[in-house]
C-alpha cells in the first residue's frame, strides 16, 4: 500500500532558527516528490518538485532533500520566519496513469517570537 | 487574476440537503480534481477530470456526482448530505495527467448539522 508519512507532526520554534521537517514515503514505483505548504485557510502551494534523479533542491530559505535509496525526504527551513507559520505537506506521486498523488498528513509548523 | 477560484467559501447545511460547489480556473489547464481534506488535515483525492472526461474515480459514494461542463469548470454535487461529509473541499488543476505540478483552490469549508 502506498502511503507518506511526516514527522514530526507538530513543531514549534523561535523566530530565526531553522528546523528541518522529515518524510518518509512507500510509494512504488516513484515518479516525484513534492512539498507544499498549506497556510491556515488556504489551498496547498507548491514550494519544491523533486524527481528520481535529483538529490538536492533550494528554494529561497526552503531547501529540500531526497534520497530514493532509502525513501526518505527532508525539508529544511533556514531563518525561519513568522510567515512560515503553516502545515507542510509531503507529496509523492507514482508512475502510471491518472496523476495519482499520494499525500502525507503534514507536519504543523508554528513560528514564535 | 485567480488561478484557481471556488464557490462558495464556506457552506452550512442540514443532513439530507443537496448542495453544490464550484470550480474554475483560468489557466487553461486540461486536468481538475477534487480532494477532500479531513479534520486531520489529511488530503484525499476523490476525483479528476482531463478534457472534460472522468479519468480518476475513487472510492467515493456515489452521492457525489462530479460534472465538468468544459475544461474551465469542474462543479461537485453532493445528494443527501451526511454529517461525515463536513471537510474541507479543494479543487485543483494542472497541465495535463502527466504534469508534475498541481495548482490549488482557496477550498470550501463544508459543515453538515
Amino acid at each position: 500500500k502506498n502511503q507518506v508519512e511526516q514527522s514530526p507532526q507538530s513543531l514549534i520554534i523561535l523566530e530565526g532558527k531553522n528546523c528541518t521537517l522529515q518524510c518518509n514515503y512507500t510509494v512504488s514505483p516513484f515518479s516525484n516528490l513534492r512539498w507544499y505548504k498549506q497556510d491556515t485557510g488556504r489551498g496547498p502551494v507548491s514550494l519544491t518538485i523533486m524527481t528520481f534523479s535529483e538529490n538536492t533542491k533550494s528554494n529561497g530559505r526552503y531547501t529540500a532533500t531526497l534520497d530514493a535509496d532509502t525513501k526518505q525526504s527532508s525539508l529544511h527551513i533556514t531563518a525561519s520566519q513568522l510567515s512560515d507559520s503553516a502545515s507542510y505537506i509531503c507529496v509523492v506521486r507514482s508512475l502510471g496513469g491518472g496523476n495519482k498523488l499520494t499525500f502525507g498528513t503534514g507536519t504543523q509548523l508554528k513560528v514564535e517570537l | 487574476d485567480t488561478a484557481v477560484s471556488q464557490t462558495p467559501k464556506y457552506l452550512v447545511t442540514q443532513m439530507g440537503n443537496d448542495k453544490s460547489i464550484k470550480c474554475e480556473q483560468n489557466l487553461g489547464h486540461d486536468t481538475m480534481y477534487w480532494y477532500k481534506q479531513d479534520s486531520k488535515k489529511f488530503l484525499k483525492i476523490m476525483f479528476s477530470y482531463n478534457n472534460k472526461e472522468l479519468i480518476i474515480n475513487e472510492t467515493v459514494p456515489n452521492r457525489f456526482s462530479p460534472k465538468s461542463p468544459d475544461k474551465a469548470h469542474l462543479n461537485l454535487h453532493i445528494n443527501s448530505l451526511e454529517l461525515g461529509d463536513s471537510a474541507v473541499y479543494f479543487c485543483a488543476s494542472s497541465q495535463d495527467q502527466s504534469s508534475y505540478e498541481q495548482y490549488f483552490g482557496p477550498g470550501t469549508r463544508l459543515t453538515v448539522t
